[in-house]
């Protein structure tokens, strides 16, 4: 199993461009997140799913989109970036949408800078 | 909402002595806590949960963390600290509303000293 999957590991973006961040797991896990981390911040939630076509909000959902099209994807739009959306991104999935018993298995990242 | 507490930044240890690194909780019911560790530019590795049962919990690279409900605490311990244990570590509640959503604490800065 590759586990998670995030593309690209690093992106530079303008003010105002758009980008979409990718996330895959061949985990077959029902759950998948997004967070940001920040120096000193620890992780925050974006947005989360916890299943083909369902999402919903998590602690710092402004100025991100997200869809769950498939089991296996789960991408991150920045609709009009802001230097503000600095930051690390990581993708997480886990096997259980309700139960909370099972850990998170997290992608190796993806580092943004917004200039 | 549930959350934890990491109220220390950085934890200095020598390369053989014990490690702790300390969280404490503030949930309503039970509590579902999870350490995970960080090395540089890397993703989060999970290392041990506690659910329910022993409060003593035993995790990946011989770390085990410790259950005290009287004191809300949950602390990581590791009793002969490397150098490859100088890492990141975060402490996480599950979220309220009973689903995998996950609050983390702001995360320790473990360094340990050869």
């Amino acid at each position: 199993n590759a586990g998670v999957t995030q593309t690209p590991k690093f992106q530079v973006l303008k003010t105002g461009q758009s980008m979409t961040l990718q996330c895959a797991q061949d985990m077959n896990h029902e759950y998948m997140s997004w967070y940001r981390q920040d120096p000193g911040m620890g992780l925050r939630l974006i947005h989360y799913s916890v299943g083909a076509g369902i999402t919903d909000q998590g602690e710092v959902p402004n100025g991100y989109n997200v869809s769950r099209s498939t089991t296996e994807d789960f991408p991150l739009r920045l609709l009009s970036a802001a230097p503000s959306q600095t930051s690390v991104y990581f993708c997480a999935s886990s096997y259980s949408k309700t139960s909370g018993y099972y850990e998170q298995f997290f992608g190796p990242g993806t580092r943004l800078t917004v200039l | 909402a549930q959350s934890v507490a990491q109220p220390e930044d950085q934890v200095n240890v020598a390369e053989g002595n014990p490690l702790t690194v300390k969280c404490t909780y503030s949930v309503s019911g039970n509590p579902y806590l999870f350490w995970y560790v960080q090395y540089p530019n890397r993703g989060l590795q999970f290392l041990l949960k506690y659910i329910t049962g022993d409060n003593l919990v035993k995790g990946s690279y011989g770390f085990e963390a410790e259950f005290n409900k009287s004191q809300t605490s949950f602390h990581l311990k590791k009793p002969s600290a490397l150098v490859s244990d100088s890492a990141l570590y975060f402490c996480a509640v599950r979220d309220y509303g009973g689903n995998n959503r996950l609050a983390f604490g702001k995360g320790n800065q473990v360094v340990v000293i050869p």
